[in-house]
């Protein structure tokens, strides 16, 4: 199993602020099949990068995502307020399929 | 728009199974992969598997095998998820979620299932 690892579990940051997460796998993981998604609580999760760097449908170009191999991050450049929400990345370059366990974004 | 639509809330005793069903819309059904995510409370997402409505093959994490079927009824475009021999570690919100070129890019409002005598 490709254990995802995620960095920091918690993260707090002013509006404005920029900040990154990273994901660390424990086997090498196709940049293509390198995903990540937010939610928010009490919500689903909602695609937000997918194949590692492209923004999905609707997301803010404040987000950027980069990374391979194993080593995968998520920038935003510049915090806002909706950006507070739990941030999970997933591998689907093996079964089973694997998300982290979850970076959470809360503004100060 | 697409839309996937989940069964309302479940309230099952301990031993029992249960059926979740998550209706599609607004795309062709059989195109695509339908997959199933758990997630107990406070907890992050744990995959189950998949079901391509297609030709209903079938994929499922090893853990979940013998816990979770998954089927799908192409005449409604609703695919099921039955869970079985039901415990509190069972209890979560699952959710299914559409898989377009190995991401999820549409999921369901999430079904929160609750086991208790």
């Amino acid at each position: 199993e490709n254990v995802l690892t995620q960095s920091p579990a918690i993260m707090s940051a002013s509006p404005g602020e920029k900040v990154t997460m990273t994901c660390r796998a424990s086997s090498s993981v196709s940049s293509s099949y390198l995903h990540w998604y937010q939610q928010k609580s009490g919500a689903s999760p909602k695609l937000w990068i997918y194949s590692t760097s492209n923004l999905a449908s609707g997301v803010p170009a404040r987000f950027s995502g980069s990374g391979s191999g194993t080593s995968y991050s998520l920038t935003i450049s510049s915090v806002e307020a909706e950006d507070a929400a739990t941030y999970y990345c997933q591998q689907y370059s093996g079964y089973p399929l694997t998300f982290g366990a979850g970076t959470k974004l809360e503004l100060k | 728009q697409v839309q996937l639509q989940q069964s309302g809330p479940e309230l099952v005793k301990p031993g029992a199974s249960v059926r979740i069903s998550c209706k599609a819309s607004g795309y062709t059904f059989t195109s695509y992969y339908i997959h199933w995510v758990k997630q107990r409370p406070g907890q992050g997402l744990e995959w189950i598997g998949w079901i391509y409505p297609g030709n209903v093959n079938t994929k499922y994490n090893e853990k979940f095998k013998g816990k979770a079927t998954l089927t799908a009824d192409k005449s409604s475009s609703t695919a099921y998820m039955q869970l079985s021999s039901l415990t509190s570690e069972d209890s979560a919100v699952y959710f299914c979620a559409r898989e377009d070129d190995y991401s999820f890019d549409y999921w369901g409002q999430g079904t929160t299932l609750t086991v208790s005598s």
